[in-house]
């Protein structure tokens, strides 16, 4: 069956710092995966998609960025964090084909001090 | 204005009542999901539907194309069922929209 891990949990920064989050699936291929962000009452937000190993589509300018060094891999990064960076991040992956539902990580709740 | 609207925002019930949560959508769909997430955070798939009806024990999903409407029913609800659900869409090129939530609160 197919897993999605999605690590830290939570995650406390101060302003400026480095960011590196990682998600990895299994028992799946050629997966298209995403990065969402999630506010205080406000629906999800997509940050990035990527539908194979190093292609990336952002969706929202901001100062983080997303690599895809490996089919099942998929790492949300930034070289200096904001304040309002904080939230609720969740990667998520579909199967490739139309109509496939999307499965979501646990989330990481990223508090940036 | 988005392109997925859900409503109520927020709602509170007795145990045991019978819950609607509504969803409408302008943009064309391949299909229409509803999720639900709990308090800790993660996020998982109720349903999948294109067309009619699907029901999985106490939670029933309905989808009418035409009006781009869809409602999820909750019967006898429980404490257990609060929660924040979400109504999703996707299109042809499974790109995701998302409503903002509906959160549940079922009292005892």
């Amino acid at each position: 069956s197919q897993t999605i891990h999605q690590w830290p949990a939570t995650l406390v920064q101060p302003v400026g710092s480095p960011l590196s989050l990682e998600c990895t699936v299994e028992g799946t291929s050629n997966p298209n995966l995403y990065w969402y962000r999630q506010a205080a009452g406000r629906g999800l937000q997509l940050l990035f998609y990527s539908v194979g190993i190093g292609q990336i589509s952002s969706e929202v300018p901001q100062n983080l960025s997303a690599s895809r060094p490996q089919d099942r891999q998929f790492i949300l990064s930034s070289k200096k964090l904001l304040l309002s960076d904080s939230g609720f991040y969740l990667c998520a992956w579909s199967a490739r084909r139309a109509n496939s539902p999307l499965h979501f990580g646990n989330g990481t709740r990223l508090t940036v001090t | 204005k988005n392109e997925v609207e859900q409503s109520p925002q927020n709602l509170t019930a007795q145990e045991g009542e019978f819950i609607t949560i509504n969803c409408s959508y302008s943009v064309g769909i391949s299909a229409l999901h509803w999720l639900q997430q709990h308090p800790g955070g993660g996020i998982v798939s109720l349903f999948m539907l294109s067309s009619g009806k699907k029901k999985h024990g106490r939670l029933i999903a309905t989808i009418n194309i035409q009006e781009k409407h869809s409602s999820l029913h909750i019967t006898a609800s429980h404490p257990r069922d609060s929660a924040v659900y979400i109504c999703a869409v996707s299109d042809p090129g499974n790109q995701f929209y998302f409503g903002t939530g509906t959160s549940l609160t079922v009292i005892p």
